[in-house]
């Protein structure tokens, strides 16, 4: 599988853009970008993914690099809901989702 | 849509006893995955069916685990002989469509082995 390498921790204030990073060198063509993420004491749930282009949908905006060897996940305004551990997972044609340690969000009132 | 459930929420069991979990995926999803998820981890793929066919079983998932989804609705997951390494959080997944699909997570089942 393709590795992802994130940070393993982000803060921000409420109602302030989260950006979070995620680098994929090794990514190939055919890998598609997918965050989930992971509330406490939940499953993962999906967030958003990508080929190449950017992505937008009601939870957060997905930032693809040009050369596409990394990915930025945008949050606009974080909520203290939006405390989690975000997951960034490449996409061949497996079927399976391969989880890193992700980055754990804390959202300060 | 109910979404996926999973039952039970939580369990409680001393080595060596034998536990099953079972899966209700979203109705009509063909697709549906088992995860374990240990503590600060991220989850680890086990086994995954499509309709009743397994059609892959990861190395963790050692012969004292046997998954079955016999209609190709709901699965169980059963552990035999647990150990106190089998503590972790099981979790369920399924999806309908082929490739790139959406994975929809239920609320796991927390095993804690004494």
């Amino acid at each position: 599988d393709a590795k992802t390498t994130q940070p393993n921790s982000m803060e921000s204030n409420e109602e302030e853009p989260v950006h979070l990073p995620c680098n994929h060198s090794t990514i190939s063509g055919t890998d598609y970008i997918h965050w989930y993420r992971q509330l406490p004491s939940q499953g993962p749930e999906y967030v958003i993914h990508g080929l190449t282009s950017n992505v937008n949908n009601r939870m957060a905006s997905l930032a693809i690099a040009e050369d596409r060897k990394s990915s930025t996940l945008i949050l606009h305004r974080a909520t203290l809901r939006d405390a989690a551990v975000y997951y960034c997972i490449l996409r061949g044609y497996d079927y399976k989702l391969s989880f890193g340690a992700g980055t754990t969000v804390t959202v300060r009132a | 849509d109910t979404g996926v459930s999973q039952d039970p929420r939580h369990k409680i069991t001393k080595r060596g006893q034998n536990v099953t979990f079972r899966c209700d995926p979203i109705s009509e999803h063909n697709r549906l995955y088992w995860y374990r998820q240990t503590l600060g981890q991220g989850p680890e793929f086990l086994t995954y069916f499509q309709n009743e066919a397994q059609l892959e079983k990861s190395r963790l998932l050692s012969d004292r685990f046997s998954a079955e989804r016999p209609k190709g609705s709901f699965s169980t997951l059963e552990i035999q002989r647990t150990e106190q390494g089998d503590s972790a959080m099981y979790l369920c997944a399924s999806s309908l469509k082929p490739a790139q699909e959406t994975q929809y997570f239920g609320p796991g089942t927390r095993l804690l082995v004494l």
